[in-house]
């Protein structure tokens, strides 16, 4: 079975520039997160979504970050403009159904985002 | 806020012998419990997971350990192998919350 794909693995940008990060989750896959990982911490929650909808988007830095899964597949992040502070690995994860307790989630490689 | 973190942010053991990362959280309502392992470069792979009405739950090597009454969890690895190392979290969730990860025990295995 294909794990969570993540796309670019790698950015470098400078600050006041636009980024966007892509994540195509494990086939049947209902729910898709975003975390954000700054080094040496564990992961954080940016958005979830259960199929094209919104779960959860309250540690979402609104005002730069944004994500859509149009479809209820794929999904796309991206963060416009880039502050140093966002210098981070960003995670797409998945999970077969939704917040509901032992559902497990699958990592993807993660995005690691430079920002000069 | 709530938090969930871990004692020691390194362990360095010797092949063979067992492991065991340690992890505090503080939210008592807390039902969930999950450990994950994350290589360089990757993303972070479940480990073993156990709810808050069991005390301890075994998988392959590893073994999970819950104590309610101090708010403790931790993951032991016997006979650790170089391939066991990682960086190890632990995180909790609650019904309707989403998951909630420590900062992470880098975990040493030398020869």
């Amino acid at each position: 079975e294909a794990g969570v794909a993540q796309s670019p693995r790698y950015k470098i940008i400078e600050k006041r520039q636009s980024v966007a990060f892509w994540c195509n989750p494990i086939s049947g896959h209902a729910t898709l997160y975003w975390y954000q990982q700054i080094l040496g911490q564990g992961p954080k929650l940016l958005i979830q979504f259960q199929n094209n909808g919104v779960v959860d988007d309250s540690q979402l830095p609104k005002d730069r970050f944004s994500a859509e899964r149009l479809k209820g597949v794929d999904s796309t992040l991206k963060i416009q403009p880039a502050k140093l502070e966002d210098s981070a690995v960003y995670l797409c994860a998945s999970s077969p159904r939704g917040a509901a307790l032992g559902n497990e989630q699958f990592f993807g490689p993660g995005t690691r985002l430079t920002v000069l | 806020g709530e938090s969930v973190g871990l004692h020691l942010p390194t362990l360095s053991v010797q092949e063979g012998d067992n492991s065991i990362i340690n992890c505090a959280y503080s939210n008592s309502a807390s039902d969930y419990f999950i450990w994950y392992k994350q290589e360089s470069g990757k993303g972070p792979q479940f480990i073993i997971d156990i709810r808050s009405n069991m005390d301890k739950r075994q998988g392959q090597r590893v073994t999970v350990l819950l104590n309610k009454t101090v708010k403790h969890l931790s993951l032991q690895i016997a006979a650790t192998q170089p391939g066991d190392s990682a960086v190890y979290f632990c995180a909790e969730n609650r019904s309707g919350y989403a998951l909630n990860f420590g900062k992470g025990t880098s975990l040493l295995v030398t020869p």
